[in-house]
Order: structure tokens, then sequence, then C-alpha cells
């Protein structure tokens, strides 16, 4: 499997002020995605992070609110720009592509507070 | 559209006593099908996956589920619960036809159990 850590794992921020969260995996993968899951809700896909390329994003989100990175197999970073309080969420990083699993495996999640 | 649903948004059963949670989609092709458990304060897990064969698939902790194609369904079983099952269950369905690239989540069931 996989080991995916998240940074931060929490934090409380005032609107109108950007957060990145970065998203780190123990082995290289072939595909890192970006979820959201608003309080109570389900989890929704934000993007697809491309290695060396720019994000596909899902319809309702956009590069500009939520810029993304790829530099390498591993890493990537979520920008959560010019926040509201709507954006309070818990951000999950996830990844697919590792060995011979066909699944995608998920980091801890980043729980964001906005007031 | 493809979607994913689960009619149960809250159950609650007797520790030992059996589950049954349902999941729904709607999605042309032959889907890829997933369940996944999110604890409080934890990533989500993959309990198990169906992808084709055995229609009757078994995960981890001891559960199973059952693709039903008449009946569009994919849902989760286990003979006993415990109480340490008390968690949020999410089904899932991947959209790219490829095994789990693009996955559509349910709302998702909160499970409580009583001791």
């Amino acid at each position: 499997s996989a080991v995916i850590s998240q940074k931060p794992s929490r934090d409380i921020c005032q609107r109108g002020t950007s957060l990145t969260i970065q998203c780190q995996v123990d082995s290289q993968v072939t595909m890192m995605f970006w979820y959201r899951q608003q309080p109570g809700q389900s989890l929704t896909l934000i993007a697809t992070a491309n290695q060396g390329s720019e994000a596909t994003y899902e319809s309702g989100f956009v590069i500009d609110k939520f810029p993304i990175s790829r530099p390498n197999l591993t890493f990537s970073t979520l920008t959560v720009s010019n926040m509201s309080p709507e954006d309070s969420s818990i951000y999950l990083c996830s990844v697919w592509g590792i060995s011979s699993y066909n699944e995608q495996f998920f980091g801890p999640g980043t729980r964001l507070t906005v007031l | 559209a493809q979607s994913v649903t689960q009619p149960d948004i809250h159950i609650t059963v007797s520790e030992g006593a059996s589950l049954e949670l349902r999941c729904n989609y709607s999605y042309g092709a032959t889907p890829y099908l997933f369940w996944y458990v999110q604890s409080p304060g934890q990533g989500l897990q993959l309990l198990l996956k169906y992808f084709s064969g055995d229609t009757l698939v078994q995960g981890i902790k001891g559960f199973e589920a059952e693709f039903k194609r008449s009946q569009s369904s994919f849902n989760l079983r286990k003979p006993s619960v415990h109480w340490s099952d008390a968690a949020e269950y999410f089904c899932a369905v991947d959209i790219a036809g490829q095994g789990a690239q693009k996955l559509v989540f349910g709302q998702g069931t909160r499970l409580t159990i009583n001791p």
C-alpha cells in the first residue's frame, strides 16, 4: 500500500487569506487527486494533479481558487485561495497507481476552518 | 449522469446484530465499485472492491458486498457488528472505466452501534 501524509493536519484561518496543503507519498504514484469533504457531506473530487503539467479540474472548481502543483511523482500541494467560511472542509489527497494495486489510497486529511 | 445513492443517512444497530448498508449506482457501463470506511479523525480505508467475476466479494474486517447488476446495487453486509465498526461508510463508483481513477462517492451512511 502507501503511506500518505498531509500537512497541516488542521488549521484555522481568517477569511481572505490562503492556505497551502501538502501531500507526500512514500513511493512514486501514477496519479494524485484532491478531494473536498464539507461538514457532514460526502467527498467531492476537486482535481487530478498531473505531474509536470496543469491540474485537471472538475466542474465547479477553478484553478484561480484551488491552484495545484505536482512537481514530482511523490508530492503535491493544494492551495485554497481567498478563503471564505464556505471553504471550511476537510481536504484529502489520494493516490492511485502503486505497484499492482488498482485502488485509491487516501491521506488522513486536512481540517480547515475559516473564520 | 453517473451517481451513487446511499438511501440511509444514519443506521443504528446493536452490537452482535447483522448489518446491511445499501448502495445503488447509476452508470452506463460495467461499474468498478468500492466501499470505504471513515472512522472519526481518520482517513478513508478501503473495505472491498468489485471489478468483475464473482458477484459476492469479501473484504477486510469481516465485511462482504454483493453486486447485483439487475438492481444496480452493491450492498455491504456484516453478519455480526462490533462496537469498533461505528463509523461513516461510503460507497463509490469509478466513472473513468479503468478501475479506480475517478471516483464518485455516495452521501455516506453513519453507523452507530448500541452496546
